[in-house]
């Protein structure tokens, strides 16, 4: 079975700290995507990165950095001297190859304090 | 490049009523989603269709809900007859390639 963990619920910071949401995933398929979404007081969920089970090299775009790693079936996402406009939910999410369907995590809501 | 389109925003009903939910997906998105999200949770994939075709209804409480994709564009979901339980945001996404986009979605509240 498929499962997406995000076991911190909730998680406040003030404004420039670095904070990272932690993401812990099962599956039985060797080839698998992963994904991290952002949800905005407004509801819509905007993509934020998309990382295939093959490739395990971290990424960073901008003060985004994300941290991939398959020993501990974990995906971690780091926010970099945040800012308000990063208060938000997000989500982790899994997808197996053969199919388009995401696993979601359960979110976690991240409050960024002025 | 216009985005998932829903409607309403907004839906409060009694229990027992019925309830439908429009959406209209990137234009030439092939891939049309429904997703439950109950307050607290992550999204639930409802059902998926590929073009007017039905890829994955398992997890669409069939006695209750329906969706259809006439024409393989536009969406519809429905709820008759509505419960508590149903009280939740519905998102609409579509997909042309892998990305999944979506739309600001319908919170439903049932009385």
């Amino acid at each position: 079975a498929q499962k997406v963990t995000q076991a911190q619920t909730e998680i406040s910071v003030v404004e420039k700290e670095d904070v990272t949401l932690d993401c812990v995933y099962e599956t039985r398929d060797t080839t698998y995507y992963l994904f991290w979404y952002k949800q905005p007081p407004s509801g819509e969920l905007v993509f934020l990165i998309r990382r295939n089970s093959f490739d395990e090299q971290n990424e960073i775009s901008g003060r985004y950095s994300w941290n991939f790693q398959k020993s501990t079936s974990s995906f971690n996402f780091t926010i970099t001297a945040s800012q308000v406009v990063d208060s938000a939910v997000y989500f982790c999410a899994l997808r197996k190859d053969s199919s388009y369907k995401l696993i979601f995590g359960s979110g976690t809501r991240l409050l960024v304090r002025p | 490049e216009a985005g998932v389109a829903q409607s309403p925003r907004y839906k409060i009903i009694e229990k027992r009523q019925s309830v439908a939910f429009w959406c209209n997906p990137i234009s030439g998105h092939a891939t049309l989603y429904w997703y439950q999200q109950i307050l607290g949770q992550g999204p639930k994939l409802l059902i998926q269709f590929q073009n007017n075709g039905v890829v994955d209804d398992s997890q669409l409480p069939k006695d209750r809900f329906s969706a259809e994709r006439l024409k393989g564009v536009d969406s519809t979901l429905k709820i008759q007859p509505a419960k508590l339980e149903d009280s939740a945001v519905y998102l609409c996404a579509s997909t042309l390639g892998d990305e999944q986009f979506f739309g600001p979605g319908t919170r439903l509240t049932v009385l």
